[in-house]
């Protein structure tokens, strides 16, 4: 089972300023097959990230995702308010399916 | 408009079981991989089960193989998840959500809830 481990476990920032979320694997994740997701209270996750690097549809660009094999990022670049949320990766490439346990980014 | 619309949540006693429905709307439903994915209060996102397009493949997480059953209607466009042995351990949001191995989980439902509990 590849554990995918987050960090920092909280991120608190201020809007405008940039983000940037870590995702390390336990092993290489097959075929870049890494997702970011977003969680508000209340809310179901919802896909901002797919194959490491390529945006959902609909996402805003100041998402990006970059890495391979067994590091990934995730960076906002310019946060908003509303980006105030729980962000989990997940690998998708080899059975079973995990999620890391999250990191909350917190908009002062 | 995509659409996964879960059904069946509740209060159920531990030993009790619990049926799951989801009808989806606004993608090929037939040829789309599904799981059902679980949030417990306080702990994160569980895989707990998933389907190949045509039911030749599923998959269970060891916390609820035995108990948990899953299945889909691609005639219906509904995938549904039959819960057994229910433990207070089970309470969560399950979500219904396209996608699966090899696939990004790209569409979620808005979730049902399952509180087990005496």
């Amino acid at each position: 089972e590849i554990v995918l481990t987050q960090s920092p476990g909280t991120l608190c920032l201020s809007p405008g300023e940039r983000a940037t979320l870590s995702c390390r694997a336990s092993q290489s994740v097959g075929s870049g097959y890494l997702g970011w997701y977003q969680q508000k209270p209340g809310q179901a996750p919802r896909l901002l990230i797919y194959g490491a690097s390529s945006r959902a549809t609909g996402i805003p660009g100041r998402f990006s995702g970059s890495g391979s094999g067994t590091d990934f990022t995730l960076t906002i670049s310019r946060l908003e308010p509303e980006d105030s949320a729980v962000y989990y990766c997940q690998q998708y490439g080899s059975p079973p399916l995990t999620f890391g346990g999250g990191t909350k980014v917190e908009i002062k | 408009e995509v659409q996964l619309l879960e059904s069946g949540g509740g209060l159920v006693q531990p030993g009790g079981c619990l049926r799951l429905s989801c009808v989806a709307s606004g993608f090929s439903f037939w040829s789309s991989t599904m799981s059902w994915v679980r949030h417990a209060p306080g702990k994160g996102l569980e895989r707990v089960s998933g389907i190949t397009t045509n039911s030749d493949s599923t998959y269970y997480a060891d916390s609820v193989k035995g108990r948990f059953t899953i299945s889909r209607d691609n005639s219906n466009n509904t995938l549904s998840l039959q819960m057994s042995s229910l433990r207070a351990e089970d309470t969560a949001v399950y979500y219904c959500v396209k996608g699966g191995l090899g696939d990004p989980f790209e569409y979620w439902g808005q979730g049902a809830l399952v509180t087990v509990s005496s």
